[in-house]
């Protein structure tokens, strides 16, 4: 079965610098991979997505993500974190047989001014 | 150009009570999916609707049921609430069935005493 693991509820940095939110899968065949934001009281947002093209994803805001098939991990880098980062961000997968998306527990990165 | 909305924006309800929640999709799709999240969790897909029918089902009881209209909105119900349907309700909408891309409303919060 396909799952999502996020290892870390937390992660706490300073304004400017790097910011890595760690993302591992399950998944018996190649997935498709999202990365999420929820900011207070805010819908959640699409950050970027992973569909089998280039490994290194771009996504908004400055974040990037690598699918790394022989970790099966899908790691979340911005180089400079801003004060505007700090939100709950969800990796979550989504099942080819019926398009479902699995969710992991999500991170909630605090940005230290 | 409208995103996704949802109403009510809070809702109270005794156990035992039934609520209704509503979801308007953005212009031009024709998706709708219902998720629970709990506090501190991801997001638990309740179902999909497309074509006003119910194409995919997560793992909720039949207490949970929906509905999309012509229009393409949809309704989310809840009968017999426990205490632990207390969560935020999120509605999300993408362009087709298969799209990798679904576009989330800022969610119902619903606390049952």
């Amino acid at each position: 079965a396909q799952s999502v693991t996020q290892l870390d509820s937390h992660v706490s940095v300073s304004e400017g610098t790097p910011v890595l939110l760690r993302c591992n899968y399950s998944s018996s065949y190649s997935p498709s991979l999202f990365w999420y934001v929820q900011h207070p009281n805010k819908g959640l947002q699409l950050l970027l997505k992973y569909t089998s093209a280039a490994t290194l994803v771009k996504g908004i805001n400055g974040f990037e993500a690598e699918f790394k098939k022989s970790e099966t991990s899908f790691h979340l880098t911005k180089p400079s974190a801003h004060m505007s980062d700090a939100a709950e961000y969800f990796c979550v997968v989504r099942l080819d047989s019926n398009y479902q998306l699995i969710w992991g527990a999500g991170t909630k990165l605090i940005i230290k001014p | 150009d409208a995103g996704v909305t949802q109403s009510p924006t809070h809702l109270i309800k005794t156990r035992g009570q039934q609520v209704t929640l509503r979801c308007s999709p953005k212009s031009g799709h024709d998706t709708v999916s219902w998720y629970q999240q709990a506090l501190g969790q991801g997001p638990q897909f309740i179902f999909q609707y497309y074509e006003e029918e119910e194409r995919q089902r997560g793992n909720f009881p039949d207490r949970f049921s929906g509905h999309q209209f012509p229009n393409y909105s949809s309704e989310l119900n809840v009968n017999a609430l426990l205490l632990g349907d207390s969560a935020l309700y999120l509605c999300a909408s993408s362009q087709r069935l298969a799209s990798y891309e679904q576009y989330f409303g800022p969610g119902t919060r619903l606390t049952v005493t």
